[in-house]
């Protein structure tokens, strides 16, 4: 079945560092969309960013990330990390009907 | 600003009790769904309710048990709750359904906790 694999439970940096979160997927359709969706604390997930092309980049909000069809991946990067930038970060992939989440990553940003 | 709303924020009830969940967006949104996120943050699917019709039933208890009257509306109710129901129930809306480009607006969550 489809499903999606957040490698790293906790990440934890050093404010300015450059972000990288990954993210492979499984599935069986030709033409998969995958999704970053963010969780600050205290609050509920909401949209980062989205892509269904393959090897385009897509940014938002200073974060990119780029679908690879060849590796199955769509890892999160962003240059320089901010404080602000501390939260829950979800790797997600839609099979058209629902959207099916990976298991998190906590990002965690210290001055 | 918020556009899927959840009652309650908070519920503590005891094994074996009955709880509803309700949930209301005004996005004007065809679908609707209901994900469980537990204590280790991970969020899965649980129903999906497209134009009051029920499109997704994930594998969930019996007990558990979604009721739409309108496309706006989604609740959910638990009969006989168990303690591993303890989680935060997250309702969500989305524009359309099998339109897998479809971004899900978060309701603030309502968290359950069974004693």
């Amino acid at each position: 079945g489809d499903s999606v694999t957040q490698t790293e439970g906790l990440v934890t940096l050093t404010e300015g560092l450059p972000v990288m979160l990954n993210c492979t997927y499984q599935t069986i359709y030709s033409n998969p969309f995958l999704f970053w969706y963010v969780q600050h604390l205290n609050e509920s997930p909401r949209l980062l960013l989205k892509s269904f092309t393959d090897n385009k980049r897509t940014e938002h909000q200073g974060f990119h990330a780029t679908l690879h069809k060849s590796s199955s991946s769509f890892h999160l990067q962003k240059s320089s990390a901010q404080l602000s930038d501390s939260a829950l970060y979800y790797c997600a992939l839609s099979n058209y009907n629902v959207l099916y989440f990976g298991s998190g990553t906590k990002l965690t940003v210290e001055p | 600003e918020t556009a899927v709303f959840q009652t309650p924020n908070y519920h503590v009830t005891q094994v074996g009790n009955e709880v509803s969940f309700n949930c209301k967006q005004t996005l004007g949104h065809d679908t609707m769904y209901w994900y469980k996120q537990d204590s280790k943050k991970l969020l899965k699917i649980m129903f999906s309710y497209n134009n009051k019709q029920l499109i997704v039933n994930e594998t969930v208890p019996r007990r558990f048990s979604p009721q739409s009257s309108d496309k706006a509306h989604l609740n959910l109710r638990i009969k006989s709750v168990e303690p591993e129901d303890s989680a935060v129930y997250l309702c969500a809306s989305s524009r359309d359904w099998g339109g897998a480009a479809e971004t899900l607006y978060f309701g603030s969550g309502t968290r359950l906790t069974v004693l």
